[in-house]
């Protein structure tokens, strides 16, 4: 019972520099999204994928881009990490739009720009 | 304007007692569902309960019920019987039907303290 599958858990960058982080699912789900959470913001959605192949930008996409290659990754990419990016950031995923179709969330990546 | 407010960053409630936590929503979509998230201090993120906007009546998953009062889109969690275990950040959550992308939009959250 994998679900969602955040690599890796924690990082600290160096300004400046870039990282991926990968996000894994075997659900087989269409929809997959990465937000960032930051005290007293909740949770904002960087950029989200409604399938494979296709991305778009979400409320905060600014600084991080995005491939959907395959259907059950979504990679999340800083090309220059700033202090700003410190964060931790989620990923998830949705089976469909319809009904009771909650979002599944990895355990997280607590990253931290110095 | 914000799609999800939470106007409780914190509150307490005593050991065995209910508690409502807020959350006013705002679309112009028809057709939505409205979500309530548990995030305890480990960090993960539970799913505990889903209203949607044409449904009758109010949901209730165990000791979890969504007071959804359409016309002041609102979907308040209550809490009833509270277990030191609830204690955790709570999020409430809201995925608009026909938008493009099926967006999940999150609230600020409320930090909830069980009171022994």
């Amino acid at each position: 019972n994998a679900g969602v599958t955040q690599t890796p858990k924690f990082r600290v960058l160096k300004t400046g520099q870039s990282m991926t982080l990968l996000c894994a699912q075997d659900m087989n789900h269409e929809y997959m999204y990465w937000y960032r959470q930051d005290p007293g913001m909740g949770l904002r959605l960087i950029h989200y994928s409604v399938g494979e192949g296709t991305t778009a930008k979400g409320e905060v996409p600014d600084g991080y881009n995005v491939s959907r290659l395959k259907k059950q990754n979504f990679l999340l990419g800083l090309e220059s990490a700033a202090p700003s990016q410190t964060s931790v950031y989620f990923c998830a995923s949705s089976y469909s739009m319809q009904g009771a179709n909650e979002a599944f969330f990895g355990q997280g990546t607590r990253l931290t720009v110095v | 304007a914000q799609k999800i407010t939470q106007t409780q960053p914190g509150m307490f409630v005593q050991e065995k007692e209910a508690v409502t936590l807020d959350c006013t929503y705002d679309t112009s979509d028809p057709s939505y569902g409205l979500f309530w998230y548990k995030q305890p201090s480990s960090g993960e993120m539970i799913f505990l309960i889903y209203q949607g906007s044409y449904d009758q009546q109010n949901a209730t998953e165990g000791r979890y019920s969504l007071n959804f009062q359409k016309a002041r889109k609102s979907a308040n969690l209550v809490i009833s019987a509270s277990q030191l275990g609830d204690s955790a950040m709570y999020f409430c959550a809201m995925r608009e039907g026909f938008n493009t992308g099926n967006q999940f939009y999150f609230g600020t959250g409320t930090s909830l303290t069980v009171i022994p």
